[in-house]
């Protein structure tokens, strides 16, 4: 059973056109909730973590929440350099490990 | 500071070849960890290493090695390359520790392999 299912697979969204991202997971004891941003033939880059039901973070045009089963991701008056596939994943408990979603790619056209 | 590194950036080997995918960092960070990265599928965690000297499975280990002699350096080792192998490959590493707010991992630029 997968841990970690990101919605939707894919977003197209016109400058300037705000929506959001959503991750669900499933996991007991979260221990924090990660959110990376990946361009195309590149590593994962780090945006935020959230560690409890309640905690929001901001980042430009970019803003992370966090329920107990679920967190979004927003994308205020998004422009395309904001075009990325967009990567959460959960941390369990006391272990290092992360569990990915499979990622939201984003695609803001001008 | 370079992060971290891998090389090659790409590599294509032939079913049966062995290889060794690079993966350096000069953060001073404990943990590190390999990950692939197939369409569809997210990044699934292939070994990690919380120090010199230790190494564990993560959910997809079948048909690689790791060993892990240095803080610096973590190569994965193909012994027998499979087709099913043909993937991105992400080297990362975070500093060690339990506390809350511990670092989050950083990941290199990948090496794109494809097995014939």
């Amino acid at each position: 059973e997968d841990q970690v299912t990101q919605s939707p697979e894919a977003l197209r969204l016109q400058e300037g056109e705000s929506s959001s991202l959503n991750c669900s997971y499933t996991v007991s004891g979260l221990r924090g909730l990660f959110w990376y941003r990946q361009d195309p033939g590149k590593g994962p880059e780090f945006l935020f973590t959230l560690y409890s039901a309640g905690e929001e973070k901001e980042k430009e045009r970019l803003k992370a929440t966090l329920t107990k089963k679920e967190s979004f991701l927003h994308i205020t008056a998004p422009k395309p350099e904001d075009s990325a596939t967009y990567l959460c994943a959960v941390q369990e408990g006391g272990d290092y490990k992360l569990s990915f979603g499979a990622g939201t790619t984003v695609t803001v056209r001008a | 500071n370079a992060g971290v590194t891998q090389t090659p950036k790409f590599q294509v080997l032939k079913t049966g070849q062995s290889m060794t995918l690079q993966c350096a960092q000069d953060m001073n960070h404990e943990y590190m960890s390999w990950y692939r990265q197939d369409p569809g599928m997210g990044l699934r965690l292939i070994h990690y290493s919380v120090g010199a000297g230790i190494t564990d499975q993560g959910e997809v280990p079948n048909g690689y090695n790791v060993s892990r002699s240095t803080t610096e350096d973590f190569p994965l080792r193909l012994l027998s390359a499979a087709p099913s192998q043909t993937s991105v490959y992400f080297c990362a590493s975070s500093s060690n520790g339990l506390s809350r707010y511990r670092e989050t991992q950083y990941f290199g630029p990948g090496t794109r392999l494809l097995v014939l």
